[in-house]
């Protein structure tokens, strides 16, 4: 099973700066299939990111996906308000697909 | 529009039985992998249960691995989850996703499910 770390746990900023979340892998990644999902309190998950930078349908381009191998990195260029969520790194290369433990984006 | 209704969800005893169920539409639901997820309160995400998108492959997560079973029927573009031996630990929001490959690309709102006495 690949175990994904997530770092921080939580991120305090303010609307307008940068965001840079990490995940690190137990295993290489095969094909780099690693995708990061937001999730807002209440509310069901959304796909942001797929095969580490590939942005979902509707999602802007402030959102970036970067990485290989174990380590993957998801940036927000400049936040939004809407932007403040948890996000969670995912594994879909390898069944028991993973998740990261999550990374909160919580607004200073 | 990808829509994804889970229906099932309650109270039941440790040891019980429920069968989640989840009804797509606004998609070929025959053609897309399906996807079990979980989240206990306060807690993060767990990747539950998988269904190819041509039925030949079922994956499960360890801990339910042997208690649960997932299940389509296509005439009905419903998804459904079978658990059994339910434990106090599989308390938790339990959600129906739709796949791209094995990426979950769409989320339903979830159904709630509570293991007490």
């Amino acid at each position: 099973e690949i175990v994904l770390t997530q770092s921080p746990g939580t991120l305090s900023l303010s609307p307008g700066e940068r965001a840079t979340l990490s995940c690190r892998a137990s295993q290489s990644v095969p094909e780099n299939y690693l995708a990061w999902h937001q999730q807002k309190p209440g509310q069901a998950p959304r796909l942001v990111i797929y095969t580490t930078s590939n942005r979902a349908t509707g999602i802007p381009d402030r959102f970036s996906g970067s990485g290989s191998g174990t380590d993957f990195t998801l940036t927000i260029s400049r936040l939004e308000p809407e932007d403040f969520a948890v996000y969670y790194c995912q594994q879909h290369a390898y069944a028991p697909l993973t998740f990261g433990g999550g990374t909160r984006v919580d607004m200073k | 529009q990808v829509h994804l209704v889970e229906s099932g969800g309650g109270v039941v005893q440790p040891g019980g039985s429920l069968r989640l169920s989840c009804a797509a539409s606004g998609f070929t639901f025959g053609a897309h992998v399906m996807h079990w997820v979980r989240q206990a309160p306060g807690k993060g995400l767990e990747w539950v249960a998988l269904m190819e998108a041509d039925g030949s492959n079922q994956y499960y997560t360890d801990s339910v691995e042997g208690r649960c079973t997932i299940s389509r029927d296509l005439s009905k573009n419903t998804l459904y989850l079978e658990m059994n031996s339910l434990r106090p630990e599989d308390t938790a929001v339990y959600y129906c996703a739709r796949g791209a490959g094995w990426v979950v690309d769409y989320w339903g709102q979830g159904t709630l499910v509570t293991v007490s006495s």
